[in-house]
């Protein structure tokens, strides 16, 4: 158990709406990170965070944003979901010694109806 | 800029073969390099890694990989397959400074055949 959560695990939606998944990590590390998986495309980056309140944009980021309040939550917000956001996300810390390696929560599958 | 390949997005082996699964990298500085597993409905899960010092990496489950600097290569071989190791395998090549671009190879779907 890599000390990271995600919620929900399955979510269904429908276009327009706003959805919002969260990250909990219990181990106090700074960089956390958001990641969409897309069958032929391996993990893209949406948005990292390097610490409170402290964020910056990945290389897929629009129609995403995220915020973090507090160290051990990381949440990313659809403010106006598509069918083109239907994906598995996934959350991650950087950790491990010498703080070079990203551990992975379990995702959260999203479909966009 | 770094980027990885990874081919072949479908290997087969035997039960008991030998699995070699093939990643090459290209990165601007010293990469940091990494091999990660995917069962089904779940997340990612670090098999092994590169960062510095010996070519060859040992991870869990019997698994190995070397860094080959002149082949840019970092290729993940394990000497007998087992039924377990049907997965989704990740390369992934990273800078070791500022907020860790991680850039992630699109996967290799691993059939073992009894």
């Amino acid at each position: 158990d890599a000390g990271i959560t995600q919620s929900p695990r399955h979510k269904v939606t429908e276009t327009g709406t706003p959805v919002t998944l969260r990250c909990h990590q219990t181990e106090n590390h700074r960089y956390m990170y958001w990641y969409r998986q897309d069958p032929g495309h391996g993990l893209r980056l949406i948005h990292y965070s390097y610490g409170v309140k402290d964020t910056d944009k990945g290389e897929v980021s629009d129609g995403y944003s995220v915020s973090r309040s507090k160290t051990e939550d990381f949440l990313l917000t659809l403010e106006s979901a598509t069918s083109s956001q239907t994906s598995v996300y996934f959350c991650a810390f950087r950790g491990g010694e010498g703080a070079d390696t990203q551990y992975f929560g379990p995702g959260t599958r999203l479909t966009v109806l | 800029a770094q980027s990885v390949t990874q081919l072949g997005s479908h290997v087969s082996v035997s039960e008991g073969a030998l699995v070699l699964l093939r990643c090459n990298y290209s990165s601007s500085v010293p990469p940091y390099l990494f091999w990660y597993v995917q069962y089904p409905n779940q997340g990612l899960q670090l098999l092994l890694k590169y960062t510095t010092g010996a070519t060859l990496v040992k991870g869990i489950n019997g698994f190995e990989a070397e860094f080959k600097k002149s082949e840019t290569s970092f290729h993940l071989t394990k000497p007998s397959a087992h039924m377990s190791d049907a997965a989704e395998y990740f390369c992934a090549v990273s800078s070791s400074g500022g907020y860790q671009k991680v850039t992630f190879g699109t996967g290799t779907k691993l059939q073992v055949i009894p």
